[in-house]
């Protein structure tokens, strides 16, 4: 049963657009939201990562907009570049004091920004 | 910033070989590996957590005895895949968690069991 549930699957958005990907989760004692991007035959690397005691973050052409209540957290990518042409990941985990548990990945959405 | 060693990229084997895929932290000291394996078009699957000096501590459904996991110091885990067959192929992702916090992946290892 995958905790961290994404969506869509795909997407394709122009130069300059805006791709939004959502996540939701059930399990409450997640405290990490990390996103992660991922280029064929590459690892994942970390884009930004958010904690439930705030509401957004934003880096860059990047922001995670967080729904506590909700369950439910997001990535926005602002001005969509070709190169932002990957696939992404959401993820959720428990930090305790001194202990970082393992991380739940969302199903992925490949995302391709057409010129 | 943290960085994560993983070698060989890719790798070719016979069936019924072993193959030994090295994670290695460069610039921290990893008290947890984390193994992935990666299907096209699918997401990272955990494998197994292995913490350094212990035992690791693998996922429902993987085989312990296949799949050899050593984290034998703070900056070294290597994963071996014994009597490889052409299932074992896929995507070999480590991942490594140091004292500060966060994880740092490795670049993945390409296997193919011919």
């Amino acid at each position: 049963q995958q905790q961290v549930k994404q969506s869509p699957q795909s997407l394709i958005v122009q130069k300059g657009g805006i791709s939004i990907i959502n996540c939701a989760y059930e399990n409450t004692a997640f405290d990490y939201f990390p996103w992660y991007q991922q280029f064929p035959g590459k690892g994942p690397a970390l884009l930004i990562a958010i904690r439930p005691d705030v509401s957004e973050k934003k880096e860059g052409r990047f922001t995670i907009s967080f729904n506590k209540s909700a369950k439910q957290f997001s990535l926005h990518i602002m001005d969509s570049q070709p190169g932002d042409s990957a696939t992404y990941f959401c993820a959720a985990s428990m930090i305790r004091k001194d202990s970082w548990g393992k991380l739940q990945f969302g199903a992925g959405t490949q995302v391709v920004v057409t010129p | 910033g943290a960085v994560v060693s993983q070698h060989p990229s890719w790798v070719i084997c016979k069936s019924g070989t072993s193959v030994k895929i090295e994670c290695r932290s460069l610039d921290f000291q990893a008290t947890t590996m984390f193994w992935y394996r990666q299907f096209p078009k699918q997401s990272l699957m955990l494998m197994a957590t292995s913490n350094e000096g212990s035992k690791a501590t693998y996922e429902q459904g993987v085989e312990k005895d296949k799949f050899l996991i050593n984290h034998a110091s703070l900056t070294l885990s290597t994963l071996t895949v014994t009597s490889a067959h052409p299932e074992d192929s896929s995507f070999y992702i480590c991942s490594a968690r140091g004292a500060g916090g966060g994880y740092t992946f490795g670049s993945g290892t390409r296997l193919t069991v011919v």
